[in-house]
């Protein structure tokens, strides 16, 4: 029931550059999509959220970008740094039940 | 700045014993949420809790789980009979209404069964 996929497991990236995170999704009738963030042993932390009707939202240094045509999310974190270096999870919803991806290990180089 | 609360940390029991993981969210809101993460997989959700009752639970949360919210403040998820395949982290987390999605997450309780 992969409801929400994220193909690469892993990243690294030179501190500085783009991180560029991506997510797929299935079901044309989520509302929201989330992205979060996870270090080891903590729960996960929320970072930025897109609404279904938009395509773009950005805080800082980190934009998401919704295609809905693809039903494809991404995260982008320009510059990266290196407290960025965590597990980062997309998610979304039908209502009140949330669905999270496998997670994409971000490594950022200093 | 609040945060959601999870106690314990870690907890091992026996396979059959009853366990119970608990929560206290943050003070002002509204839903409330028991997701969990089997070691090296994807964080899943279990139930979500709103104005006294269950909202949506998942396919996992059968008949062995239970949520209660006792006194207004905290947030517990039982699980009735322990299975070794219940060994997880248990994430807690709280929102305060509708929109905007976003949780608040607890730092999780270790279950382990053995």
């Amino acid at each position: 029931d992969q409801q929400v996929k994220q193909n690469s497991p892993s990243l690294s990236v030179q501190e500085g550059r783009i991180s560029i995170l991506n997510c797929d999704y299935t079901n044309s009738m989520f509302d929201y999509f989330l992205w979060y963030k996870k270090y080891p042993a903590e729960g996960p932390t929320f970072l930025i959220s897109i609404s279904s009707i938009k395509d773009k939202n950005e805080d800082g240094r980190f934009t998401v970008f919704l295609n809905k045509s693809a039903k494809h999310l991404s995260l982008h974190i320009v510059p990266s740094q290196p407290g960025d270096s965590a597990v980062y999870f997309c998610a979304t919803n039908t209502g009140n039940q949330f669905y999270f991806g496998t997670g994409t290990s971000l490594t950022v180089i200093p | 700045e609040p945060e959601v609360t999870q106690t314990p940390s870690h907890q091992v029991t026996q396979m059959g014993q009853e366990v119970i993981l608990r929560c206290v969210p943050i003070s002002n809101h509204l839903y409330f949420y028991w997701y969990r993460q089997i070691l090296g997989q994807k964080v899943e959700f279990l139930v979500s809790f709103y104005n006294n009752e269950i909202s949506e639970k998942s396919e996992i949360f059968d008949d062995q789980f239970s949520v209660e919210r006792p006194d207004g403040s905290n947030f517990t998820l039982k699980i009735r009979s322990t299975k070794l395949e219940d060994s997880a982290m248990y994430f807690c987390a709280s929102r305060p209404g509708q929109i905007p999605y976003e949780q608040y997450f607890g730092p999780g309780t270790r279950l382990t069964v053995t």
